[in-house]
């Protein structure tokens, strides 16, 4: 039962234009969301998060917005840039959990030239 | 300032062995963590700790063992490694509940 689904296995995006990176929770019990980026042979890096009580959050070029009725949120990217080339997982947790995070299965975003 | 650091980054191991996986963390973090990463289902808790001589099961558990004697460090037994265990080990950790977890480079297990 994946209860944090990323639908796109991946996305490329030019170089200036934005990139949107999608994710679908099916627990009514998270309440804090995260975005992490990967690149090859390294551990997953933050990049940027967002609570339950919010529905936007914004950092730099990233933002990421989250739709609480439609258990959606989104992370953009703008303007993308070559170094963004990466995959980014979705991860969210409920209250009260020790912070355990349920992580979608990554989408593998290509910023091209 | 290291953050956190797995060892070994690369071990090939045969069916039936043994081995511990060896996490340090030098933030002084409350919260470790074992996930593994295997290709299409992203990262699985195996078991996780809330603090010195504390753990606890994650989503994955089986066949594996842990064990946080001090607080900067977790460590992540097999005791009898099957192919199945074959993935990516990521250590993480937290300084307390709700905040962002740092991660480690990863470990690249083979059972043969």
């Amino acid at each position: 039962d994946q209860q944090v689904k990323q639908n796109s296995p991946s996305l490329s995006v030019q170089e200036g234009r934005i990139s949107i990176l999608n994710c679908d929770y099916t627990n009514s019990m998270f309440d804090y969301f995260l975005w992490y980026k990967k690149y090859p042979a390294e551990g997953p890096t933050f990049l940027i998060s967002i609570s339950s009580i919010k529905d936007k959050n914004e950092d730099g070029r990233f933002t990421v917005f989250l739709n609480k009725s439609a258990k959606h949120l989104s992370l953009h990217i703008v303007p993308s840039q070559p170094g963004d080339s990466a995959v980014y997982f979705c991860a969210a947790s409920p209250t009260g959990t020790a912070s355990k995070l349920t992580f979608g299965t990554g989408t593998r975003l290509q910023v091209t030239l | 300032n290291a953050g956190v650091t797995q060892t070994p980054k690369f071990r090939v191991l045969k069916t039936g062995q043994s081995m511990t996986l060896l996490c340090a963390q030098d933030m002084n973090h409350e919260y470790m963590y074992w996930y593994r990463q295997d290709p299409g289902m992203g990262l699985r808790l195996i078991h996780y700790s809330v603090g010195e001589g504390t753990t606890a099961k994650g989503e994955v558990p089986d066949g594996y063992n842990v064990s946080r004697l001090k607080k900067q460090n977790f460590l992540l037994g097999l005791e009898s490694a099957a192919p199945s265990q074959t993935s990516v080990y990521f250590c993480a950790s937290t300084l307390r509940q709700g905040a962002r977890a740092f991660f480690g480079q990863g470990t690249r297990l083979t059972v043969v």
